[in-house]
């Protein structure tokens, strides 16, 4: 089945210290998301790639970055994770960026930061 | 600009019974209208969309939406709930016909008791 796979599922790391999230994909979308969600929330949009191109939410804090090898991975890195950090990650695809596309979440990645 | 308002934070039904959730919203475009669902530590799954075709439109479980302009509503149904649908139901609005994000409702928590 196609699909969207977040890797891992629970992630632990300290204050300070870098972690990177894995999201791949079947669907051979263009576009990747990232999403944070923090408990009781709804998600809220980190950015977006569309093919290479990089779109960086206005408000999303410079600690967060993305890379996007190819059409089927994408990875965010935080690099210095504060405890406001801890939150569940959510990678989504879409075909196109026209608002009647469809995005597919994985299942997310729940991250804590003690 | 546009938003969504789901007016109510909490549901609580009994098994067997209809559901309602209800969902306002405001778009200055013409918009698509999506009912994610997401149970406990998962992703959001897509239950159904509006893109300006049908207003009645159908959706997987069960579930249902009408899109109604004059009211600027698009409320989620099922006839019968099960214990399965115990989740947090988010409806989100989008436009139609160029790039915006995902604009999310602040969720609505479904419990179903037996």
């Amino acid at each position: 089945d196609a699909m969207v796979i977040q890797n891992p599922r629970y992630q632990v790391t300290q204050f300070g210290k870098p972690v990177t999230l894995s999201c791949s994909q079947t669907l051979n979308h263009n576009v990747m998301y990232w999403y944070q969600q923090k408990s009781s929330q709804a998600p809220k949009l980190l950015f977006h790639y569309y093919d290479k191109d990089f779109n960086n939410e206005a408000d999303t804090p410079d600690n967060f970055q993305s890379r996007r090898p190819n059409t089927s991975f994408c990875f965010l890195d935080i690099r210095s994770p504060g405890l406001g950090d801890t939150a569940m990650y959510l990678c989504a695809t879409s075909r196109a960026i026209q608002g009647t596309d469809t995005q597919y979440f994985g299942p997310g990645t729940r991250l804590t930061v003690l | 600009a546009q938003s969504v308002t789901q007016l109510d934070s909490h549901v609580s039904v009994s098994e067997g019974t209809p559901v309602l959730l209800r969902c306002n919203y405001s778009s200055s475009y013409s918009p698509s209208l999506f009912w994610y669902v997401q149970h406990p530590n998962k992703g959001l799954q897509l239950l159904l969309k509006y893109t300006s075709a049908a207003t009645l439109v159908k959706g997987i479980n069960g579930f249902e939406a009408e899109f109604k302009k004059s009211e600027t509503s698009f409320h989620l149904t099922k006839p019968s709930a099960h214990m399965s649908d115990a989740a947090e139901y988010f409806c989100v609005v989008r436009p139609t016909d160029s790039w915006g994000k995902l604009q999310f409702g602040a969720g609505t928590q479904v419990v179903v008791t037996p």
